[in-house]
């Protein structure tokens, strides 16, 4: 069964350096997806992205935040900055379309940042 | 805004007890319901989804969640929980937009044989 996959599956850096989150979404999904889940609390949607654009973004998702689509299978999200409080598990997803279906999650990168 | 409440954060249960799952959403208009679970060490994967019809949802190994409009909840069940099920479980609404979930806090579930 088609899975999307997360490297690294935990990245240790120090405050105020640039990290780069990669996904890989399942190939035949348009849609493309990253939300967050700091310890203890809910999972938080981030961003969604479709087409090479983004189409919706959370408060959470400022300018510190970009993703990208470099190729036809990587979907990424880097941080510009790092800060203490960015600390969580970062999840990618995809889905085939928009709205009610399914979105397909990763297992998840665990970001530490000290 | 829409949010999403589970009301228990840790279950802990013996292996064929009942199990219901409480999630409340804050949304009245059309919703979309979803649960998701995280075994230990895996992702997160859909249990079942409600878009619309009959709202006794039936899923995957043996869950099932029903739709209160009236009392705007989506709660999971499963009659008799094996070892196997303890998991996190998290319940998500679609956004009006239909672009992105909104989960709930989660609840782990612990299950002793």
């Amino acid at each position: 069964e088609p899975e999307v996959t997360q490297t690294p599956s935990h990245q240790v850096t120090q405050m105020g350096q640039e990290v780069i989150l990669r996904c890989v979404p399942i190939s035949n999904h348009l849609y493309f997806y990253w939300y967050r889940q700091i310890l203890g609390q809910k999972v938080e949607f981030l961003v969604s992205f479709y087409n090479n654009e983004i189409s919706e973004k959370s408060e959470i998702f400022d300018d510190q935040f970009s993703v990208e689509r470099p190729d036809g299978s990587n979907f990424t999200l880097k941080i510009r900055s790092t800060k203490l409080e960015d600390s969580a598990m970062y999840f990618c997803a995809s889905s085939e379309r928009e709205g009610y279906y399914e979105q397909y999650f990763g297992p998840g990168t665990r970001l530490t940042v000290t | 805004a829409q949010s999403v409440s589970q009301h228990n954060h840790h279950v802990i249960l013996s292996e064929a007890a009942s199990l219901e799952l409480g999630c409340n959403y804050s949304y009245g208009g059309t919703v979309n319901l979803f649960w998701y679970v995280q075994y230990p060490g895996q992702h997160l994967q859909l249990l079942l989804k409600y878009f619309s019809g009959d709202p006794l949802v039936k899923g995957i190994k043996g869950f099932e969640a029903e739709f209160i409009k009236s009392k705007f909840s989506f709660n999971l069940r499963k009659p008799s929980v094996q070892w196997s099920d303890t998991a996190e479980y998290f319940c998500a609404v679609m956004n009006q937009a239909g672009t992105a979930l909104i989960f709930g806090k989660g609840t782990t579930l612990s299950v002793s044989s």
